[in-house]
Parts: C-alpha cells; sequence; structure tokens
C-alpha cells in the first residue's frame, strides 16, 4: 500500500494563498487519482478535488471552483494544491486520499495522509 | 452540495449491536454502488472501514457489516467494543452536479 503524505500546511491571512503539496512514499504515483478532503475544526469531512494521475481530469467542488488548482508532478511523485483567495471556511485539516486500493478497488477506497493543518485568520 | 443525513449520535453497551443509517438521494446512494463507511477517532485520519456498499477493507474486524436499500446505506457493528468508540462517516459517488464525492453529516458512536 502506498503511503501518502501531506505537508505546506499553515497560518495564512484571509485572501492570501497558499500550496499544499501530497508526496507519495514511491517514486512515482501508482494510483490513477488522487483526492483532497478537508475537514474544519469540529465539523464533518468535505470534498474538495480529485485529480487523474497520468491524465488531464480536474474535478472541484463548488465551495473552491476557481480558487483552487490542483496539478501533479509524476516525476517527483508530489501533488499540488494551490489555494488562492483564501477565507475563514477554508479553514480545516486537508487530507490526500489515494483513488484506490492495492486490489485495483477504487473510487476514494485507498490509503489516507496524516493531514496539514491550514488556518486562514486575520 | 448536501451531505448525506446520518444521526448525530448513537450509542451502545458493551456487546450490543447498533446501526448507523446513512440516507443520500438518487443521485447517490440510490444510483451507485460506491458507497464507503469510514471510521475516526480524535485527531486521526479517517480510516476505511467498507467500501463499495458491503466490502471490507483490509484488516476489519467481521463485527463490522453493511449493506444498502434503495437510497439509505447502513453499518451494523456487532458485538460493541469500547474502542469502536468514534466518529463514522458514510461517503457516496455522486452525479449530482459534477462527478464527485458526498459524505455523511458523521455519527458519534458512544459505548
Amino acid at each position: 500500500q502506498v503511503h501518502l503524505v501531506e505537508s505546506g500546511g499553515g497560518v495564512v491571512q484571509p485572501g492570501g494563498s497558499l500550496k499544499l503539496s501530497c508526496t507519495a512514499s514511491t517514486s512515482t504515483f501508482t494510483t490513477s487519482g488522487i483526492h483532497w478532503v478537508r475537514q474544519a475544526p469540529g465539523k464533518g469531512l468535505e470534498w474538495v478535488t480529485f485529480a487523474q494521475i497520468g491524465g488531464n481530469r480536474r474535478d472541484y467542488a463548488d465551495s473552491v471552483k476557481g480558487r483552487f488548482t490542483i496539478s501533479s508532478d509524476n516525476s517527483e511523485n508530489t501533488l499540488y494544491l494551490q489555494m488562492d483567495s483564501l477565507t475563514l471556511e477554508d479553514t480545516a485539516v486537508y487530507y490526500c486520499v489515494d483513488d484506490c486500493l492495492s486490489s485495483g478497488a477504487c473510487y476514494m477506497t485507498g490509503f489516507w495522509g496524516p493531514g496539514t493543518l491550514v488556518t486562514v485568520s486575520s | 452540495q448536501s451531505a448525506l443525513t446520518q444521526p448525530a449520535s448513537v450509542s451502545g453497551s458493551p456487546g450490543q449491536s447498533i446501526t448507523i443509517s446513512c440516507t443520500g438521494t438518487s443521485s447517490d446512494i440510490g444510483r451507485y454502488k460506491y458507497v464507503s463507511w469510514f471510521q475516526q477517532h480524535p485527531g486521526k485520519a479517517p480510516k476505511l472501514l467498507i467500501y463499495e456498499v458491503n466490502n471490507r477493507a483490509s484488516g476489519i474486524s467481521l463485527r463490522f457489516s453493511a449493506s444498502k436499500s434503495g437510497n439509505t446505506a447502513s453499518l451494523t457493528i456487532s458485538g460493541l467494543q469500547a474502542e469502536d468508540e468514534a466518529d463514522y462517516y458514510c461517503c457516496s459517488f455522486t452525479t449530482r452536479t459534477i462527478p464527485s464525492f458526498v459524505f455523511g453529516s458523521g455519527t458519534r458512536v458512544t459505548v
């Protein structure tokens, strides 16, 4: 099972930007896709975005469309989430999630990273 | 988009069985087999319990089982143990708007 680790979280002012990274434990991604899921403090889970690895498909939740951009660098086994025009409502732990199990079953069934905290505050 | 509907809390005594419901629509649970359940302990990342409606993930106890009927999915925990005390989330693939995923509102299980 490939492990994922997020990084890049921190404190940012409203209207600011932050770039998160999701790095796989293997030299290249072996999955077909990676999701970002977030969880605001004391709240539930919210799907944010999906990136097809090795393809061009990118899907975004309405709450982040036009502000967040996902990109991948397969040669560096890293996925990036560029977050712009951040608001207080974007404060959350952000998890990257493997779309697939090693057995081949997909649709957000794979490994979850430990998460990285993004705090938007003035 | 609106979260799937789960009860806010469910409680049970050790050894008992409990069931958590998850109600969606004909655009998510009612249409697709891609319904999952996650367990989350405080301060930890969610852990996959069930995928594709009723398939247990690797290493998950037989005490966890799940099913789906119409627009509602259910997770049953039998032989409740203290370690089962956690938050539980259902999740479904959806095409309400774009292909995406919608989570349940979460259920706190107290043992």
